[in-house]
């Protein structure tokens, strides 16, 4: 059974500080990564997806990948209020498979 | 640009009835179409995913179908609804295998 596995939290976080949300996942043949942001009762959009080892940075958001340790991590810096929502990591191998997501609040 | 539309976006059905979401892509040839369910708390989990028109692919064996009639439009459908399917539907399309998902708004799905 292909698994990704997240926390589902909260995690709480203040305002300004750096929230870290992080995934591992069984098959080691994923190839793709996704980072979706889910707001409460609204359908998730994707923000951030990294193949490779490393890290990727997007604005505020940077992905990182480790296959050897089947790894993936967002971190958002400066977190704001708005970034208040459940994260979902996916990962594509044969097939797309979802975490349950984590849940991420900012305190103002 | 591309868009997704998915309706309606809320449902509440008696048990034993029928049921269908439709959903429809513009922009784009040939998309990849997918319906996943996401119920209270709980990850995403695909229902069908279609290549072309009248392919479907099922995941999860269950009394729900699905059907491509036309290239950018994908249907769910149910005969007789039972309680178990109640929860929140997403439509979600991709031009490539490797990339991300476009979901649409969702439909909300209450079965009484």
């Amino acid at each position: 059974q292909k698994e990704v596995e997240q926390n589902s939290g909260p995690l709480s976080v203040p305002e300004g500080a750096i929230a870290s949300l992080n995934c591992t996942y069984s098959d080691r043949g994923s190839q793709s990564f996704f980072w979706y942001r889910q707001y409460s009762g609204k359908s998730p959009e994707l923000i951030m997806f990294i193949y490779s080892n490393g890290d990727k940075e997007d604005g505020r958001f940077t992905a990182q990948l480790n296959k050897a340790s089947q790894y993936v991590s967002l971190l958002i810096r400066d977190s704001q209020p708005s970034d208040s929502a459940t994260y979902l990591c996916a990962v594509r191998g044969f097939k797309t498979i979802f975490g349950a997501g984590t849940r991420l609040f900012v305190k103002a | 640009s591309q868009t997704i539309h998915q309706w309606p976006a809320t449902l509440v059905q008696p048990v034993g009835s029928p049921l269908s979401l439709e959903c429809t892509v513009e922009g784009t040839s040939n998309p990849n179409l997918y319906w996943y369910r996401q119920a209270a708390g709980r990850g995403l989990q695909l229902l069908f995913y279609s290549v072309g028109i009248g392919q479907i692919s099922s995941e999860v064996p269950q009394n729900l179908s699905a059907s491509r009639p036309q290239d950018r439009q994908f249907i769910l459908s149910s005969k007789k609804l039972l309680l178990s399917d109640s929860g929140f539907y997403l439509c979600a399309w991709n031009d490539r295998q490797a990339y991300g998902y476009t979901f649409g708004s969702g439909t909300r799905l209450t079965v009484v």
